[in-house]
């Protein structure tokens, strides 16, 4: 039973446009997602995070909201450049250091 | 930053072989190491959590005895994929808990090992 569900495998967007990520959780025992950039061959590397007291994150050009009562975050890139082309992992733990992973979205930053 | 050092990058075995893939914290000290494994377009799975110094743990459905890990220092968890079979072919990531830093703070990652099995 998948507990983090990315339900849209890929996204394409306009460079300059507003990519927005969505990932939706099941089980409440989460209280702190992240999201995770992968590209291919290589390792994810973290991008933002969220504690489950807040419900938003920004840094920079990235902005995490988290709707509790939804169980839902979204990851906003604001403007969208070409580099930002990768799979985008959205992660959640809770209560242990084990982080369980969503299928991932593959963004394409068109120029 | 915070480096994890995962090698080999790719390997090619002849099923009934043994493979070991190791992970290095490059430049902090990790207590505890993970390992994932991820199939194509699929998330990361979680195989098991590499303590230094005990036993590692194992997630439901894992073979420990097939997936052995040895977390001989504080730098290195080792994970050797015994009588490899073509469906043990898959994408494994290690990654690590830098000792100094809080609970929340994000796991670094290893570049992954390319596991082919013919």
């Amino acid at each position: 039973d998948q507990q983090v569900k990315q339900n849209s495998p890929s996204l394409s967007v306009q460079e300059g446009r507003i990519s927005i990520l969505n990932c939706d959780y099941t089980n409440s025992m989460f209280d702190y997602f992240l999201w995770y950039k992968k590209y291919p061959a290589e390792g994810p590397t973290f991008l933002i995070s969220i504690s489950s007291i807040k419900d938003k994150n920004e840094d920079g050009r990235f902005t995490v909201f988290l709707n509790k009562s939804a169980k839902h975050l979204s990851l906003h890139i604001v403007p969208s450049q070409p580099g930002d082309s990768a799979v985008y992992f959205c992660a959640a733990k809770g209560g242990s250091e084990k982080l369980v992973f969503g299928k991932g979205t593959k963004l394409t930053v068109n120029p | 930053g915070a480096v994890v050092s995962q090698h080999p990058s790719w390997v090619i075995c002849k099923s009934g072989t043994s493979v070991k893939i190791e992970c290095r914290s490059l430049d902090f000290q990790a207590t505890t190491m993970f390992w994932y494994r991820q199939f194509p377009k699929q998330s990361l799975m979680l195989m098991a959590t590499s303590n230094e110094g005990s036993k590692a743990t194992y997630e439901q459905g894992v073979e420990k005895d097939k997936f052995l890990i040895n977390h001989a220092s504080l730098t290195l968890s080792t994970l050797t994929v015994t009588s490899a079979h073509p469906e043990d072919s898959s994408f494994y990531i290690c990654s690590a808990r830098d000792d100094s830093s809080s609970y929340n703070s994000p796991l670094h990652f290893g570049n992954g090992t390319r596991l082919t099995v013919t």
